[in-house]
């Protein structure tokens, strides 16, 4: 079975611009999460998606925004990008929320997207 | 506050050599936690988690980790190191809907 699949690869944007990353859940994952990883630091949470709906969100500006299709993708848009918006933005896709209040299951991260921001 | 710590940047080893990464943990409740290694350039690729039960896991690549409540600590083991094991390693502890992880513990081996 296929992994967690995201593209592009590689982006470079200028400051100002907008991006928006794309991911592809393992077949039969119905959650999505997006994780922002700044060089030398580990990942961050930025949103968590389940059954299209945003089902948590991290501590960062309304600039960056994220949706879920019906057939389990995500995309994760950044606007009016600044020099600190470049990252590796990782996805991760998982079969179901934990339905009693905690992710027992685990999450599954895909290769992930380099953002440069000159 | 939910945090996890990992007091070691840096750590180089001899190949062959055993290895153990430190991981502590601030959580509310009863802690899932997590090891994820990451080679340059790649996403996450998970080693082993503990949700409950022997306190003992058993991960891939023949990493162990062992969960000690009293200490808020969850540390990673493997008793010998390839050269294939260099890359980074990043202890997380998991909630309803997110990871929260620590800074990562890169990991040098040395033939």
């Amino acid at each position: 079975d296929a992994g967690v699949t995201q593209s592009p690869t590689h982006l470079i944007k200028t400051r100002g611009q907008q991006v928006t990353l794309r991911c592809s859940p393992i077949s039969g994952h119905k959650s999505v999460s997006w994780y922002q990883q700044v060089l030398g630091q580990g990942p961050q949470f930025i949103f968590q998606y389940y059954e299209k709906e945003e089902r948590g969100r991290g501590n960062f500006p309304d600039r960056f925004s994220a949706r879920q299709f019906p057939n389990y993708s995500s995309e994760l848009n950044v606007n009016a990008l600044l020099l600190g918006d470049s990252a590796l933005y990782l996805c991760a896709s998982r079969s179901v929320p934990g339905l009693a209040g905690r992710g027992t299951d685990t999450q599954y991260f895909g290769p992930g997207t380099r953002l440069t921001v000159l | 506050a939910q945090s996890v710590t990992q007091p070691d940047i840096h750590i180089t080893v001899s190949e062959g050599a055993s290895l153990e990464l430190r991981c502590n943990y601030s959580y509310g409740a009863t802690p899932y936690l997590f090891w994820y290694v990451q080679s340059p350039g790649q996403g996450l690729q998970l080693l082993l988690k503990y949700f409950s039960g022997d306190t003992l896991v058993q991960g891939i690549k023949g990493f162990e980790a062992e969960f000690k409540r009293s200490q808020s600590s969850f540390n990673l083991r493997k008793p010998s190191v390839h050269w294939s094991d260099a890359a980074e390693y990043f202890c997380a502890v998991g909630g309803y809907n997110k990871l929260i992880f620590g800074a990562g513990t890169r990991l040098a081996v040395h033939p």
